[in-house]
């Protein structure tokens, strides 16, 4: 199922450090790409997404990508803190929702 | 965004019986999805649940193994059956909303 390509698969960083994870994608249609943050035990949360018509978004400390002619998109934490230290998981939809493989964070203190 | 719960949070079930785990939304919602995420791993759509119609399963599952019910638009069921230690994960409800999805806790099962 999965036609999204999520990398790295971990990543560890030092406090205040900026850590990005990268996505890609083949299909075309998928018209909106979320990401989600996990903590163990924990249902994925909606961090931040964006739809193709933009290049960056911004919320707070998360920063998404997003290069259409490339067909990836990241995300960037900045300044980030212990408390960061979980599973992101880059998505992308068309009519349904499609996941990478997550990448497992870790901000050292 | 939206409040999602599930029933059970966990469960530990034997070989062979059958788990019905429900979620509700707190408001209404046309989309609900189920998903499965194993020990470690990403999330797998099993199926999509929409109210008054058969639920859509995706490839690899049926629906004798998991039957989804959709009462009404704030609530659904999925039923893992005749289970075995493969089955133990994490299986998750979705609903979408604005645009957005969103999932509930999830339910952790494990098969012994």
């Amino acid at each position: 199922q999965q036609q999204v390509k999520q990398s790295p698969q971990s990543l560890i960083v030092q406090k205040g450090g900026i850590p990005i994870i990268n996505c890609a994608y083949e299909n075309t249609a998928f018209d909106y790409f979320p990401w989600y943050q996990q903590f163990p035990g924990k249902g994925p949360a909606l961090l931040i997404a964006i739809r193709p018509d933009v290049s960056e978004k911004k919320e707070g400390r998360f920063t998404i990508s997003f290069n259409k002619s490339a067909k990836q998109f990241s995300l960037h934490i900045m300044d980030s803190q212990p408390g960061d230290s979980a599973t992101y998981f880059c998505a992308a939809r068309c009519h349904d929702m499609r996941f990478g493989a997550g990448t497992r964070l870790t901000v050292k203190p | 965004s939206a409040v999602i719960s599930q029933k059970p949070s966990r469960d530990i079930c034997q070989r062979g019986t059958s788990l019905t785990i429900q979620c509700q939304v707190d408001s209404q919602v046309t989309m609900m999805f189920w998903y499965r995420q194993q020990p470690g791993q990403s999330l797998t759509l099993i199926a999509t649940a929409n109210q008054g119609s058969e639920a859509t399963y995706e490839s690899g599952f049926v629906i004798d193994k998991f039957p989804i019910s959709r009462p009404n638009l704030t609530f659904s069921t999925l039923t893992v059956s005749n289970m075995s230690p493969e089955d133990s994960s994490i299986y998750l409800c979705s609903v979408g909303r604005g645009g957005e999805q969103y999932f509930g806790p999830g339910t952790r099962l494990t098969v012994t």
